[in-house]
């Protein structure tokens, strides 16, 4: 079956510019997460849904960063007014209840 | 300190040998845990997954977790170059299932 789906799978933009990064998880899968994965870095937490709502959003590194999910499936992640500090690959995953994540490919940003 | 921590090589092997990889960790509320391999540009692909301390099989992939040591190891035996990749490993406390904890990642090179 399908697996989870990321676009863009690259993005590059300007310095000050607002982003939005898309994940499509796996069908039925009713728990979502986001994490940011800086060069040669292990993967950073950013934000976990079960269902539409958000219980962590500890890990979103400032106020320029929002996330919303949808009828329990598709996710956004939005980062406003973006920093070189931001460039980094965003990995979305999905899991069942208390399962295991499954990953898709990111999207890989680069701010100039 | 990380509350995870892993070296990140990276780990040269020639085909055919045992790839040995660890991670340490200092939370015991950690009780689950994960093994993912990232081939590069892909997101993480999850290995294997376990639970109690101990030893897991599956194929040539043998993971053990050690609870008293807070260690954990996976075994590749008869490794080949198509294993070349970097190796996560991850884990999650009881009281905060969507939040993974990642180490740095071990890249490791399996040589013709």
């Amino acid at each position: 079956g399908a697996g989870v789906s990321q676009s863009p799978s690259n993005k590059v933009t300007e310095k000050g510019k607002d982003v939005e990064l898309r994940c499509d998880p796996i069908s039925g899968h009713t728990a979502l997460y986001w994490y940011r994965q800086r060069l040669g870095q292990g993967l950073e937490f950013l934000i976990y849904f079960q269902g539409n709502s958000a219980p962590d959003k500890s890990g979103l590194p400032s106020d320029r960063f929002s996330a919303e999910r949808t009828g329990e499936s598709v996710s956004t992640l939005t980062i406003q007014r973006t920093q070189q500090e931001d460039s980094a690959v965003y990995l979305c995953a999905s899991s069942l209840p208390n399962q295991p994540q499954h990953f898709g490919d990111g999207t890989r940003l680069s701010i100039l | 300190q990380k509350e995870v921590e892993q070296d990140p090589g990276p780990l040269s092997v020639p085909e055919g040998a045992i790839v040995s990889l660890n991670c340490t960790y200092s939370n015991s509320a950690f009780q689950y845990f994960m093994w993912y391999r990232q081939y590069s540009r892909k997101g993480p692909e999850l290995l294997m997954y376990t639970y109690s301390s101990g030893n897991k099989e599956d194929g040539r992939f043998t993971a053990q977790v050690d609870k008293s040591s807070k260690y954990i190891s996976l075994f590749i035996r008869d490794s080949q170059p198509s294993d070349s990749a970097t190796y996560l490993c991850a884990m999650i406390p009881t009281d905060s299932w969507g939040k993974l904890q990642f180490g740095a990642g071990t890249q490791v090179v399996v040589t013709p």
